[in-house]
């Protein structure tokens, strides 16, 4: 069973559309849970992470974590089309040893 | 704040010659450095956590002899790949952390062609 298990996409939205991004993780020992995105060909960048259960929102992005269900979600309000971009789900514990998800590819078109 | 730059971008090299990738935070100290590997759809791989002046610790069924990693100051490290093959063609991304190891800024990344 894989550790963390993210629908690669691709996903196409209007421009303006809210934007519902989803992980599922097996390791419940995960303690904290980040958000990144990745353009093509480039690192990826983070966006916000969340310790334990519950909700951070920063701007138009929402990140919501449920411990119960093993279950992380990334919410993108009006979204736009610099929005277009994979973004990587990732879990793990305070030693920084992460598990990335494979990535969701989102295009916003306008 | 949290830059991190790699160097090179991209490199080509023939097999059976060694590689060396830096990987430097710019503008803060990191305690912790990451060196991570992606393959085209898939998922960014951990290879190795290291720590300033401390020998890496590597992943399992990461070679540590063929994937020399050094972290010689606070805001650089290295990782060389030794006698590279076509199959260690792979994009190669580091990553910084300073005093939250979870917390990691990504550098661009290396794009390593092995022919």
């Amino acid at each position: 069973q894989k550790e963390v298990e993210q629908d690669p996409g691709p996903l196409s939205v209007p421009e303006g559309a809210i934007v519902s991004l989803n992980c599922t993780y097996s390791n419940s020992a995960f303690q904290y849970f980040m958000w990144y995105r990745q353009y093509s060909r480039k690192g990826p960048e983070l966006l916000m992470y969340t310790y334990s259960s519950g909700n951070k929102e920063d701007g138009r992005f929402t990140a919501q974590v449920d411990k119960s269900s093993k279950y992380i979600s990334l919410f993108i309000r009006d979204s736009q089309p610099s929005d277009s971009a994979t973004y990587l789900c990732a879990t793990g514990g305070s030693q920084g040893n992460l598990i990335f998800g494979k990535g969701t590819k989102l295009s916003v078109k306008p | 704040g949290a830059v991190v730059s790699q160097h090179p971008s991209r490199v080509i090299c023939k097999s059976g010659t060694s590689v060396k990738i830096e990987c430097r935070s710019l503008d803060f100290q990191a305690t912790t450095m990451f060196w991570y590997r992606q393959f085209p759809k898939k998922s960014l791989m951990l290879m190795a956590t290291s720590n300033e002046g401390s020998k890496a610790t590597y992943e399992q069924g990461v070679e540590k002899d063929k994937f020399l990693i050094n972290h010689a100051s606070l805001t650089l490290s290295t990782l060389t790949v030794t006698s590279a093959h076509p199959e260690d063609s792979s994009f190669y991304i580091c990553s910084a952390a300073r005093d939250r190891a979870y917390e990691q800024y990504f550098g661009p990344g290396t794009r390593l062609t092995v022919t």
